[in-house]
């Protein structure tokens, strides 16, 4: 069974920091690009970035570019956000996604339950 | 305010077919595939359609999709009180080299 499992989140000022962690299992997670999308409270999803199977391909959403870093390690089977410079629109939700890829597109096949990141003084 | 133009609500009552639709641009719904999300209150999305039209195993063939030109369609038929969801459209956009998201359309089932 696929599972992930994302933690990390919390409290921040603004301004602060934070390092989100996405733990994979039931699948081989080095064959599989991986993204963070995010949900505002009462809001819709928000793609904010994705990382291919071996990690030289990555793209970020325009509102996170120069303030996260996408990551992965795949002999942890994990996948990772730093997060700085936050700001209080970065209040959210933040889901860990699996990419599936047919021979025509990806899509995101595979969800965590997300981990809250809240960014308030 | 997302690339991705869906209608924010829709109701329909049990039994009934509905069409979710969601409309882009050349960039995006144009030139590449189409997934479709389904988000029950509280729980993380799941996928329904991928690739415009194909359905993963698990998922019912009440659920359809479709997409012509520059725009997509999510058709559900026999409508059952437990769709009750938000659902989202999804598609890589070339221009912005990023993933959208449809703002999303929160279904009712009266």
């Amino acid at each position: 069974e696929v599972q992930l499992v994302e933690s990390g989140g919390g409290l921040v000022q603004p301004g602060g920091s934070l390092r989100l962690s996405c733990a994979t299992s039931g699948f081989t997670f080095s064959s599989y690009e991986m993204n963070w999308v995010r949900q505002a409270p009462g809001k819709g999803l928000e793609w904010i970035s994705q990382i291919s199977s071996g990690g030289n391909i990555i793209y970020y959403a325009d509102p996170v570019k120069g303030r996260f870093t996408i990551s992965r390690d795949n002999a942890k089977s994990s996948l990772y956000l730093q997060m700085n410079s936050l700001r209080a629109e970065d209040t959210a939700l933040y889901y860990c996604a699996r990419s599936y890829c047919t021979g025509a597109s990806c899509y995101r096949d595979s969800w965590g339950q997300g981990t809250l990141v809240t960014v308030s003084s | 305010q997302s690339v991705l133009t869906q209608s924010p609500s829709m109701s329909a009552a049990p039994g009934q077919k509905v069409t979710i639709s969601c409309s882009g641009t050349s960039s995006n719904i144009g030139s590449h595939y189409v997934s479709w999300y389904q988000q029950l209150p509280g729980t993380a999305p799941k996928v329904l359609i991928y690739d415009n039209n194909k359905r993963p195993s698990g998922i019912p063939d009440r659920f359809s999709g479709s997409k012509s030109g520059t725009s997509a369609t999510l058709g559900i038929t026999g409508l059952q009180t437990g769709d009750e969801a938000d659902y989202y459209c999804g598609v890589w956009d070339s221009s912005l080299s990023a993933w959208v998201f449809g703002g999303g359309t929160k279904l009712t089932v009266l």
